[in-house]
Formats: C-alpha cells, sequence, structure tokens
C-alpha cells in the first residue's frame, strides 16, 4: 500500500519569488508520482509526471519536480511564480503494482501575494 | 477531443431526496474514477471502474451511495436520502493508463 503527504496545507510566496511545496510519499514497492493542480472552480489538470528515465522532471507552466527515491521525496519547484499559478496542488502516488490507481495527497494551496 | 464531461454542474436538493449524477469520460479509456472533495479538503476516493471487471467499491461512504457504469462509457452515481454532510464537489476522472482526465464536477448541496 501507499501513502503521500503533503506537509503544508497553505503555501504563502511573494510573486516572482520562488517556490517549493513538498511531497512525500511511502511504498513497498517501487512508484510512479504525479502532480496535478487545481484552479479555482476547476477540475483538477495534470502538471507533471515520473514514470521512469531522468529524476528531474519538468511540467507546463514551468513547474519542474525532482525524484528523490531515497529521501521519499517528489517535490515541486518554480523559480518565479506569478498570481496565475494561484491554485491548490495535488501530489499523487501509484504503485507499479496498482492497477493504475493514483493515492492522493491532502492538497497544499499556493497563495500568490503581490 | 472532448474531455470528461459531468452533469449537472450544480445541484440543490433537500435532505432525503435522492440525486443521480453524470459521468461521461474520454472514449476509449477503460477506466473511471469517481471522487468527493469537501469544502477546504483533498479527494476523496470513492468507486473505480476498470473495463469489465468488478468495481472497486472500497471508498463508497456507506450504503446510500452507489454508481454503476453502462455499457464500459457512462457512469452515473446515485446518492439516496441525501445527508447534509454529502455536500461537496463529486469529481470524475477517467484514464488509460496512469494519467487521470478529470472532469469539472458536480457541486451537490444539500439543504
Amino acid at each position: 500500500a501507499q501513502s503521500v503527504t503533503q506537509l503544508d496545507s497553505q503555501v504563502p510566496v511573494f510573486e516572482e519569488a520562488p517556490v517549493e511545496l513538498r511531497c512525500n510519499y511511502s511504498s513497498s514497492v517501487s512508484v510512479y508520482l504525479f502532480w496535478y493542480v487545481q484552479y479555482p472552480n476547476q477540475g483538477l489538470q495534470l502538471l507533471l509526471k515520473y514514470l521512469s528515465g531522468s529524476t528531474l522532471v519538468k511540467g507546463i507552466n514551468g513547474f519542474e519536480a525532482e525524484f528523490n527515491k531515497s529521501q521519499t521525496s517528489f517535490h515541486l519547484r518554480k523559480p518565479s511564480v506569478h498570481i496565475s499559478d494561484t491554485a491548490e496542488y495535488f501530489c499523487a502516488v501509484s504503485g507499479m503494482d496498482s492497477n493504475y490507481q493514483l493515492i492522493w495527497g491532502a492538497g497544499t494551496k499556493l497563495i500568490i501575494k503581490p | 477531443g472532448a474531455g470528461v464531461s459531468q452533469s449537472p454542474s450544480n445541484k440543490v436538493t433537500e435532505k432525503g431526496k435522492d440525486v443521480e449524477l453524470r459521468c461521461d469520460p474520454i472514449s476509449g479509456h477503460t477506466a473511471l474514477y469517481w471522487y468527493r472533495q469537501s469544502l477546504g479538503q483533498g479527494l476523496e476516493f470513492l468507486i473505480y471502474f476498470q473495463g469489465n471487471s468488478a468495481p472497486d467499491k472500497s471508498g463508497l461512504p456507506s450504503d446510500r451511495f452507489s454508481a454503476e457504469r453502462t455499457g464500459g462509457s457512462v457512469s452515473t452515481l446515485t446518492i439516496q436520502r441525501t445527508q447534509q454532510e454529502d455536500s461537496a464537489v463529486y469529481l470524475c476522472a477517467s484514464s488509460w493508463s496512469y494519467e487521470q482526465y478529470f472532469g469539472p464536477g458536480t457541486r451537490l448541496t444539500v439543504t
């Protein structure tokens, strides 16, 4: 079984500042990792994913994440945020034996301060 | 191409009434998921359909909740005898692999 922890429920950051949203997971098997974004009053959309290969994954809107197997982390980063990045960000994990089901973190609200 | 659609977008119902929420997945996607998102909360898994296999109902919170998927396509989530704690946004997603594509959700308000 897998579990996902997003330690920060909210992250306030000034516009144009860098941001890191933290995600840690636990699993007894190898995993696939995902970040989804939910803009206000919208459904979720995929931001980026790690399936295999390079541990540094680039996604849409300038976001990237790094898979760190030893620390069981998949933190999301952006070097310079914009007002339009205001959203809730969800980390999710799937065990390679799990028939595609995702286990979700509780989400982190990114609040951009002007 | 068309994404996942859900109807209605908003539903207000009286406590004790039954409601049906509909999800039209992306054509060709074999998997379909229902989630519930309460105000300010994360995603709560409800039920998962994969092809012709028996659905995984492990997330349904009570026997008032049921779902079916007809012909491997459209799905309906039914909530019987609605309670105020059922108020939430109900999200549907479909997939053919690990990436899930979400609909815009149905906001259910039980008064």
